[in-house]
């Protein structure tokens, strides 16, 4: 069974501390992995997909990477505004283009 | 630019009451179009999606149901709310081949 997991379920930064999030998963197929960033009481707001194994993305101090087995988004000296779920997920079949989310890794980030 | 609407943005029903939330996409044509609901702290479950007009693949079995009238509008329905039908439903889109779903902003659905 196609499968994905967040680590951690929160995390705890001071500003400027840098830290990575996990998203582990299992697929038969991968087609593509999604980082999506939720605010509360929002939709998902897109960030990045990677679609092959050493694949690196950058947007502002986030950066995504990508294994055989995980991903990480990593978070260098991050800012109060960067306080959000992040949401991993995985897509396994381009014709339906269907999304397996992870549950997420909730960040605060304190001033 | 490509846009998603989704109303109301917060909706109290009571227990037995019908449902219906719609979504509809701006500046495109023809895409895929997904409803999922997000219990509060977890990741998001796909209910319902659709490649084209009138075709409906359900993920999961439910009090509900959806329905693609239009190119470019997606309805979720219940005909008799169940308090577990309480949750934020979501509506996403995506237009060709592999690109990223995008979301709209949500209903929070709340069941009396």
């Amino acid at each position: 069974e196609d499968q994905v997991t967040q680590s951690p379920e929160a995390l705890r930064l001071q500003e400027g501390e840098s830290s990575s999030l996990n998203c582990s998963y299992t697929v038969s197929g991968l087609r593509g992995l999604f980082w999506y960033r939720q605010d509360p009481g929002k939709g998902p707001e897109f960030l990045f997909t990677l679609y092959s194994a050493g694949e690196e993305k950058e947007k502002e101090r986030l950066k995504a990477t990508l294994t055989k087995k995980e991903s990480f988004l990593h978070i260098t000296a991050p800012k109060p505004e960067d306080s959000a779920t992040y949401l991993c997920a995985v897509r396994t079949s381009s014709n339906t283009g269907k999304l397996i989310f992870g549950q997420g890794t909730t960040l605060q980030v304190k001033p | 630019s490509q846009t998603i609407h989704q109303w109301p943005a917060t909706l109290v029903q009571p227990v037995g009451s019908p449902l219906s939330l719609e979504c509809t996409v701006e500046g495109t044509s023809n895409p895929n179009l997904y409803w999922y609901r997000q219990a509060a702290g977890r990741g998001l479950q796909l209910l319902f999606y659709s490649v084209g007009i009138g075709q409906i693949s359900s993920e999961v079995p439910q009090n509900l149901s959806a329905s693609r009238p239009q190119d470019r509008q997606f309805i979720l329905s219940s005909k008799k709310l169940l308090l577990s039908d309480s949750g934020f439903y979501l509506c996403a889109w995506k237009g060709e081949s592999n690109q990223p779903q995008h979301f709209g902003d949500g209903t929070r659905l709340s069941i009396l």
